[in-house]
Order: structure tokens, then sequence, then C-alpha cells
């Protein structure tokens, strides 16, 4: 089955950096990628997705990035602000079947 | 659109005892859920893929006789835990597809307290 793996566990940043997330997948079928955004006790929210025919897509202040023959993507957060801070996480998956999720990444904006 | 709903939202149940969590799509047909279960500060781990008529799908390791699914409509699928022991508390979230999206629609999670 997929593999997927995140990092870090935890990341700070201050308020206006830049906030990086990096996931690897072992299942070379897998062609979408979706993150969540995860408050403490509420249900994820996706925030961005990509497939596997795009290397990059941008949103905003987020974008993700995905190297097909690494197996890797990525999230990147631009100019963080503190409601940024929540628990991320990336997922592999063939479309429309199940989605394996990552271990996912605390991120803390301090003001 | 593309609501989905989860009940109850937290439940407290003496170790024996079994527990029901409905997932709900509201405002869509879904022929496939999806359940997960998630440890505090812990990723989400999928337990089992819900079809709308037929047997769910459970991942390795996961029981099936333990966690019973349904999917009796293709707007409801139930997850029972049977009888529940301390080590089943957990947060339980379900999410389905709505129609031709790929993304998830999460439920809003049920949180599971075995006394």
């Amino acid at each position: 089955g997929e593999n997927v793996e995140q990092h870090p566990s935890t990341l700070s940043v201050q308020e206006g950096d830049s906030a990086v997330i990096k996931c690897t997948y072992s299942d070379s079928a897998s062609n979408y990628f979706p993150w969540y955004k995860q408050e403490l006790g509420k249900r994820p929210q996706l925030i961005i997705d990509i497939r596997s025919n795009v290397g990059e897509k941008k949103d905003q202040r987020i974008a993700v990035t995905l190297n097909k023959t690494a197996k890797h993507f990525s999230l990147h957060i631009t100019e963080t602000q503190p409601e940024d801070s929540a628990v991320y996480f990336c997922a592999a998956s063939q479309t429309g079947n199940q989605f394996y999720f990552g271990t996912g990444t605390s991120l803390t904006v301090i003001p | 659109g593309a609501v989905v709903s989860q009940h109850p939202s937290w439940v407290i149940c003496k170790s024996g005892t079994s527990v029901k969590i409905e997932c709900r799509s509201l405002d869509f047909q879904a022929t496939t859920m999806f359940w997960y279960r998630q440890f505090p500060k812990q990723s989400l781990m999928l337990m089992a893929t819900s079809n709308e008529g037929s047997k769910a799908t459970y991942e390795q390791g996961v029981e099936k006789d333990k966690f019973l699914i349904n999917h009796a409509s293709l707007t409801l699928s139930t997850l029972t835990v049977t009888s529940a022991h301390p080590e089943d508390s957990s947060f339980y979230i379900c999410s389905a597809r709505a129609g031709d999206r790929v993304g998830y629609t999460f439920g809003s999670g049920t949180r599971l307290t075995v006394v």
C-alpha cells in the first residue's frame, strides 16, 4: 500500500516568514495530492491540491509543488499569519480512492 | 455544498458497550464513504472504505468484527464500535466524495471516550 512520510513534525516561524512542509510517497500510481489544515478538535479542511500532471499550483499565499520522479511534494506558505497556526496533513491518493495521510506538521506562527 | 454531518460529536461509554456513529452526506449522494481514526496529535489512519449496498473494505489490521460498518443508503454510513474498550478511545472521522469532486469532505468527527 501507499506510505506517506511528512516532515517536519513541528515547525515554528515568525509572523511574515515562510513555512515549508515536505512529503514523500511510495506508490507511483498515486496521482492526486491534497493538503489539509486541521485546527484543534475540528475537522480537516482542504486548503490546496495538485494532480500528477501539474508541477506547481498556487493560491494566494499557499503553493504546492510536485516532483513525480522523486515522489515528493511540498506545501509553501508565504507571509505567514498567526491564524495559519494549525496541524497540516499531506495525503496521496489514486483519484477517487482511499487517501493515505502523512503524519502531520504542527505549525506555530509566532506574532 | 458538499456538507457531511457526523453524530454524535462526543460520546462517553462504559467498557463492554457498543457505540454507533453516523455519517451523513446532507446535500449530495455518496456511494463511497471513508472512516478514519485519529489519536491525539497523530495523523488520520484509514480504517475502512464504506460502499453503498456492499460490504466495507477494511484496511490491514482493522478488525471488521470490532468496527462494524453499514452503508445502507447513498447518504448514510454508520460505524459501530462493538464491545468498546478504553483503547478504542479516539477521534473517529468520516469523509465522502461528492460527485465528480476529487477532494474529500470530512465530517466533524466523533470523540469517543471509553471508561
